[in-house]
């Protein structure tokens, strides 16, 4: 079945790079996101990548998939405190609707 | 658009007691879904609905919980009798239709606890 691990906590200085690193079992997996929940809200998409893609780059996002050892991260370059909240990784099959989330990364970003 | 909405947002009740949880997909959305966020369990996928049917509900936890869309405006899910295990953050979502990426809209969700 499908199954998608993450750490759960991350700490990281104000202006550093965070990475944050998940595994998924599927490898029918077509697309590949990373959701953020900011406390007290529901989650928002951040970006995805297409499971044909090893690279995805967004401003100050970058999304690196190895699809050999099913395994996405999440570099978050220049980390601000804005960027503190809880990252899901998450995976859908081309075709499917339903979507399997993490347990999600809690980002905490020290000033 | 206003974005998917709930309600309530928060809702305190008490063991054995009847809770229903509301929720309003975007307009044009087509797929709905329920899902339950606890510290432990994380984001657990209740059940969802494609065009007001429901196409999967192996989530939902028993038979306590039940689960409604009687048009593609509305739906409803709702626990009878709720438990203290119950308590949880309630998050509705829909998704255009369509192929692609089917970024999910997540509502604000709901806070429930039952004493």
């Amino acid at each position: 079945g499908e199954d998608v691990e993450q750490s759960l906590f991350l700490s990281v200085r104000e202006g550093d790079s965070s990475v944050i690193n998940c595994t998924y079992t599927d490898s029918s997996s077509t697309y590949l996101y990373w959701y953020k929940q900011e406390p007290g809200a529901g989650l928002q998409l951040l970006t995805y990548i297409f499971s044909n893609m090893d690279m995805k780059q967004d401003q100050r996002l970058t999304v690196l998939l190895n699809k050999k050892d099913k395994h996405l991260s999440l570099r978050i370059a220049d980390t601000q405190t804005g960027d503190s909240a809880i990252y899901f990784c998450a995976e859908k099959r081309g075709g499917y609707q339903k979507v399997t989330f993490g347990i999600g990364t809690k980002l905490q970003v020290i000033p | 658009d206003a974005g998917v909405i709930q309600s309530p947002r928060h809702e305190v009740t008490e063991m054995g007691q009847e809770v229903t949880l509301r929720c309003k997909p975007i307009s044009g959305h087509n797929s709905l879904f329920w899902y339950r966020q606890t510290m432990m369990r994380g984001l657990e996928l209740l059940i969802y609905f494609n065009n007001n049917v429901p196409i999967d509900d192996s989530g939902m936890p028993e038979d306590r919980f039940s689960a409604k869309m009687p048009n593609a405006s509305f739906s409803t899910l709702k626990i009878q009798p709720s438990e203290p295990r119950d308590s949880a953050v309630y998050f509705c979502a829909s998704i255009f239709p369509g192929p692609g990426n089917n970024e999910q809209f997540f509502g604000p969700g709901t806070r429930l606890t039952v004493l």
